[in-house]
């Protein structure tokens, strides 16, 4: 059984430029889920992903988006990129959207934006 | 609107001796409660999860938590630490798909 996997795993980006982070769910599960941990922080909640739709959205801008695949891939993108973006990007995965399953997470993307 | 409070940002502890990890939360509906655990330059993995009943969950590792509806808590403890339990334990509450999560607790095992 394959587990969650994201890349890449670093990423050096430049203040305004835009940047896909990717991540591959584990087999099985059809729900994907992105956080946001800066430094000497606990994760924050991006979004979810359920079946290829949003299923709930935390307090971040617009420029903040995703998409979910057919094969329950998913991506993040970011426009614009502020230097507070600089922060450990988590994908996790899970059987159902609802409160009550796992959430099994990759290693996470380290991004740094200059 | 559903949150968590890590009371102790950083816990010291000598090995072989027990740990308690404090974890508060508030929401306005039933929860699902989360106690993760974070390695230098990994992600997180799963200690224990309490969904319904037995207020006493086991997780792996040997640690344990206690669900204690009337306090909203939801505390963390190990009988006796280990060198390798050193990591960050972050507790998180679920009521629907989102998961919030607390600041972390920095667990640092001594010898």
């Amino acid at each position: 059984e394959t587990g969650v996997t994201q890349s890449p795993t670093h990423l050096i980006k430049t203040r305004g430029q835009q940047v896909t982070l990717r991540c591959s769910s584990q087999s099985g599960h059809n729900t994907v889920s992105w956080y946001q941990q800066a430094l000497g922080q606990g994760p924050q909640f991006i979004f979810q992903y359920y079946r290829e739709e949003e299923n709930g959205r935390g307090n971040f801008p617009p420029r903040f988006s995703g998409l979910q695949f057919p094969n329950y891939s998913s991506e993040l993108n970011v426009n614009a990129l502020e230097l507070d973006d600089s922060a450990l990007y988590l994908c996790a995965s899970s059987l159902g959207g609802t409160g009550g399953y796992e959430q099994y997470f990759g290693p996470g993307t380290r991004l740094t934006v200059t | 609107a559903q949150s968590v409070t890590q009371l102790d940002s950083q816990v010291p502890v000598f090995e072989e001796a027990p740990v308690e990890l404090r974890c508060n939360y508030s929401s306005s509906v039933s929860v699902y409660l989360f106690w993760y655990v974070q390695y230098p330059n990994q992600g997180l993995q799963l200690l224990l999860k309490y969904l319904s009943g037995s207020t006493l969950v086991k997780g792996i590792n040997g640690f344990e938590a206690e669900f204690n509806k009337s306090q909203t808590s939801f505390h963390l403890r190990k009988p006796s630490v280990h060198i390798s339990d050193t990591a960050e334990y972050f507790c998180a509450v679920s009521d629907r798909g989102d998961m919030r999560f607390g600041a972390g607790t920095r667990l640092t095992v001594k010898p």
